[in-house]
Order: structure tokens, then C-alpha cells, then sequence
């Protein structure tokens, strides 16, 4: 099946500094990439959906000055978060699709825990 | 708004017994409907996927159904084993307002399954 990696999967930070995480689809070509975030106990919240090189569709409340996303290829997709602080703690995680398979089915990474300090 | 609702609450069961997990939605048309495992400190796996115009799917021990004048699907897992232990999310997709395909994620239900 279609594999999608994330790195890093758990990263600590002081609070003001930016953290970068790639999204890779591994043995497809993702036209289009998700990204979600998760806190404990809690639903998916879908932040932004990329198109391969275009930019990203936030959804309403997501500031996209604060989460950058950059999907430069088809099998690379990376999410910024500038001047991170304590409450962006959360699991990150994101998802991949094939578009012009005409599947409908994403696949996601495994996550990436992130704990600004 | 849209809503998704799903079993909040844990659902333990004995090995061998089958499994019925519930996902309700209200305000909305999806034109697919996804369900997800998902463990603790991983990203979600992709079960089963069946559209709007499907009745039921099933995959080995998987069967999904999807009714939606009634808004719900259903989610079973038969002969159930200790390893299907995890939580269960229910995605619905279809066309957002940007014209893109997105998916709302449900809160997910934990399943147990006792040896």
C-alpha cells in the first residue's frame, strides 16, 4: 500500500523558535497533501490542504503566517511552524493523495509530537 | 454546522464476538465516508472506504455499511481479536467550499477487545 512518511516523529523546543516538518510520500505521487493537527483525546482538525505547486488552503481560524506550508514536489510536502509556543504542543500529522488515481483514499504519515517549552 | 458523532465512550468486547462501531453525521452530503485505525502516538491507517452510492463493503473481516437518508454509518469487525484493539475514526469526504476534496474526522471510539 501507499507509505507515508513524517520527520521528525517528536521534536522539543524552546518557545519562539521555528520548527520545520517534512511529509513524504514514499511510493506515489502526492498531488495533494494534508496537514492535521490532534490534541489528546480529540478529533482530527484539518489545518490546510497543498496542492503541489500551489499554495496551501488554510482552513478558517489557521493562521498561514504562523503555519508555512510549502509542498514543492510531488512527493515532498513541509510544514513551518514560525515562532512556536507552548500551546502549539500537539500531535501534527499528514495525509497524502493520489488525485489522478481517481481514488479518494489518503494515507497518513505517523505523526509527529511536537512540546514547545 | 457539520457534525460528526461517534461512540465517545469505550466499547469493550469479548474475543471472538463481533464488533458494531456507530458514525452519525448531520449537515452534510458526503460523497464518500472513510474509516480509520488509529493507535495511540500513530498516524491513522485507512480500513475502508465506500461511497454514497454503496450500500455496504467489505473487506476480510470489515464491513461497512452506509445509509444515508439516515446519516449513519455502521462498522463491524466479526470474529474479533485482542489486535483489533485501537481507536476507530469515521472521515466523511467531499468537495469543500475551495472546491478541493477535504474530509471531517469524527472523535473516534475506542474498541477493546477481551482475551
Amino acid at each position: 500500500g501507499a507509505v507515508v512518511s513524517q520527520h521528525p516523529s517528536r521534536v522539543i523546543c524552546k518557545s519562539g523558535t521555528s520548527v520545520k516538518i517534512e511529509c513524504r510520500s514514499l511510493d506515489f505521487q502526492a498531488t495533494t497533501m494534508f496537514w492535521y493537527r490532534q490534541f489528546p483525546k480529540q478529533s482530527l482538525m484539518l489545518m490546510a490542504t497543498s496542492n503541489e505547486g500551489s499554495k496551501a488552503t488554510y482552513e478558517q481560524g489557521v493562521e498561514k503566517d504562523k503555519f508555512l506550508i510549502n509542498h514543492a514536489s510531488l512527493t515532498l510536502s513541509t510544514l513551518t511552524v514560525t515562532s512556536a509556543h507552548p500551546e502549539d504542543s500537539s500531535f501534527y500529522i499528514c495525509s497524502a493523495r493520489d488525485v489522478t488515481s481517481g481514488r479518494y483514499e489518503q494515507f497518513f504519515g505517523p505523526g509527529t509530537r511536537l512540546t514547545v517549552l | 454546522s457539520q457534525k460528526i458523532e461517534q461512540n465517545s465512550e469505550a466499547l469493550n468486547i469479548q474475543e471472538g464476538k463481533t464488533a458494531t462501531l456507530t458514525c452519525n453525521y448531520t449537515n452534510y452530503s458526503p460523497a464518500y465516508l472513510q474509516w480509520y485505525r488509529q493507535d495511540p502516538g500513530r498516524g491513522p491507517v485507512f480500513l475502508l472506504l465506500i461511497r454514497e452510492n454503496e450500500k455496504e463493503k467489505r473487506k476480510e473481516r470489515l464491513k461497512v455499511t452506509f445509509d444515508t437518508t439516515l446519516k449513519q454509518s455502521l462498522f463491524h469487525i466479526t470474529a474479533s481479536q485482542p489486535a483489533d484493539s485501537a481507536t476507530y475514526l469515521c472521515a466523511l469526504g467531499g468537495r469543500g467550499t475551495s472546491g478541493t476534496y477535504k474530509y471531517i474526522f469524527g472523535t473516534g471510539t475506542r474498541l477493546k477487545v477481551l482475551a
